[in-house]
């Protein structure tokens, strides 16, 4: 596709239910990152896959933050059990090789409210 | 604690004047980006600094970065609402993982 496109754009939760945020990379890319941006703050670092393989999930707040990239391209955010402190913008970037300032990619975001 | 500190954190200002920002830390970076995020999208790299006291130009848009990449500027000359957003700045810590400060949020007023 042209560009990193996430769905959906919006997501309203109860807490407790689980979701599922979806990432659609540029085509190609080897990078994907998942970013969470709480109002009025920057972007933080969650996790990031080397094609189908997660090489760094420090930044997942917790257990029940998963994510996955099965065949290298689409990727799944999944938080269980939300909680209102998971209220956010889910930012998915996508870089088309592993170097250090290789540019990203950005998609719009899914923003994910927990009521 | 916040590895890059930004400020001011919101700015705002009449068409044609002219603003400057500032991204600061106590740590030496090999190198900095700046970022636009605008309302709804996902942020848009506009510049990469990689020297000491290096001076990039895009359009109206000059980023300096420190002597000692420390630190880094942005100046807006004769902005335009076009220019209104939230200006990010990040490191690169590793295989493209960013740590980014908190935002310029600049709003330039008709």
């Amino acid at each position: 596709g042209a560009g990193v496109s996430q769905s959906p754009r919006y997501k309203v939760a109860k807490r407790g239910q689980d979701v599922a945020l979806r990432c659609d990379p540029i085509s190609g890319h080897v990078s994907l990152f998942w970013y969470q941006q709480a109002l009025g703050q920057g972007p933080e670092f969650l996790t990031y896959f080397q094609n189908e393989a997660q090489l760094d999930k420090s930044g997942l707040p917790s257990d029940r933050f998963f994510a996955e990239r099965p065949e290298g391209s689409v990727s799944t955010l999944k938080i269980q059990r939300t909680q209102q402190e998971d209220s956010a913008v889910y930012l998915c970037a996508s870089s088309f090789r592993v170097l250090t300032n290789e540019k990203l990619f950005f998609g719009s975001g899914t923003q994910l409210s927990v009521l | 604690t916040q590895l890059l500190e930004q400020s001011p954190q919101f700015l705002s200002i009449q068409e044609g004047e002219n603003l400057t920002v500032y991204c600061n830390s106590s740590s030496v970076f090999s190198s900095l980006q700046w970022y636009r995020q605008e309302p709804g999208e996902g942020p848009v790299l506009l510049v990469t600094v990689v020297t000491g006291g290096e001076v990039k130009k895009l359009k109206r848009l000059t980023f300096q970065f420190g002597d000692a990449r420390k630190d880094s500027s942005l100046h807006i000359t004769a902005a335009q609402p076009g220019d209104t957003g939230l200006y990010l700045c990040a490191v690169d810590y590793g295989n493209n993982r960013l740590a980014f400060g908190k935002g310029n949020q600049v709003v330039v007023i008709p």
